[in-house]
């Protein structure tokens, strides 16, 4: 009931290409859901969140798309750069709630050159 | 800026070992947070606080105590270290019942049980 469940685990895309990421949840309360950014050697830090009221969400090049009724979101990152290569985690929280973020297990993305 | 701070950005302990790992945060956040972060397994929460001398348990708080005694500052404890600790550990923090429940990480721990 409150796994993140996140694919693919790792992502090999070409600079310039679409990188999409997907997260499937079960727990219908969750109702904030934002993306975390980690790059190597560093602690993971908030890249764009969403709420459930909106199907989109666009800042940038990075895109979360949100489908409600299939408890589904996903991350696209347009015209991919080798900057984006990193782990990104997907998370939902009920506000409100325990105050506990519940993270996917994480998306390695290499964007070659 | 929030800044969340670790004491050690590597450590190296023998098995057997009690080992403190120490988090400090400066932006007055009530909750605050130890992962530990492994390959394949994505962050997994061992213990949160969510007031001075109040905790509770994660997911996996087996083997790990935690400490706080002061608003800014969360330490973790490993009391007798093991082989299967071996792993990078990340403290975070984030406001109580904030508008954005956006948690704040340090740049983690990556301890070496040996």
């Amino acid at each position: 009931q409150q796994q993140v469940k996140q694919s693919p685990q790792s992502l090999i895309v070409q600079k310039g290409g679409i990188s999409i990421i997907n997260c499937a949840y079960e727990n219908t309360a969750f109702d904030y859901f934002p993306w975390y950014q980690q790059f190597p050697g560093k602690g993971p830090a908030l890249l764009i969140a969403i709420r459930p009221d909106v199907s989109e969400k666009k800042e940038g090049r990075f895109t979360i798309s949100f489908n409600k009724s299939a408890k589904q979101f996903s991350l696209h990152i347009m015209d991919s750069q080798p900057g984006d290569s990193a782990t990104y985690f997907c998370a939902a929280i009920t506000q409100g709630g325990s105050e506990k973020l519940v993270f996917g297990k994480g998306t390695k993305l290499t964007v070659n050159p | 800026d929030v800044k969340v701070t670790q004491s050690s950005r590597y450590l190296v302990k023998r098995t057997g070992e009690k080992v403190f790992l120490e988090c400090v945060q400066d932006m007055d956040h009530e909750n605050m947070f130890w992962y530990r972060q492994d390959p394949g397994l994505g962050l997994r929460l061992i213990y949160f606080s969510y007031d001075v001398k109040m905790k509770e348990k994660g997911d996996i708080p087996e083997g790990y105590s935690v400490s706080r005694e002061k608003k800014e500052r969360f330490s973790l404890i490993l009391e007798s270290a093991s082989t299967n600790q071996t792993s990078m550990y990340l403290c975070a923090s984030s406001p109580l019942r904030g508008s954005v429940p956006e948690q704040y990480f340090g740049p983690g721990t990556r301890l070496t049980v040996t």
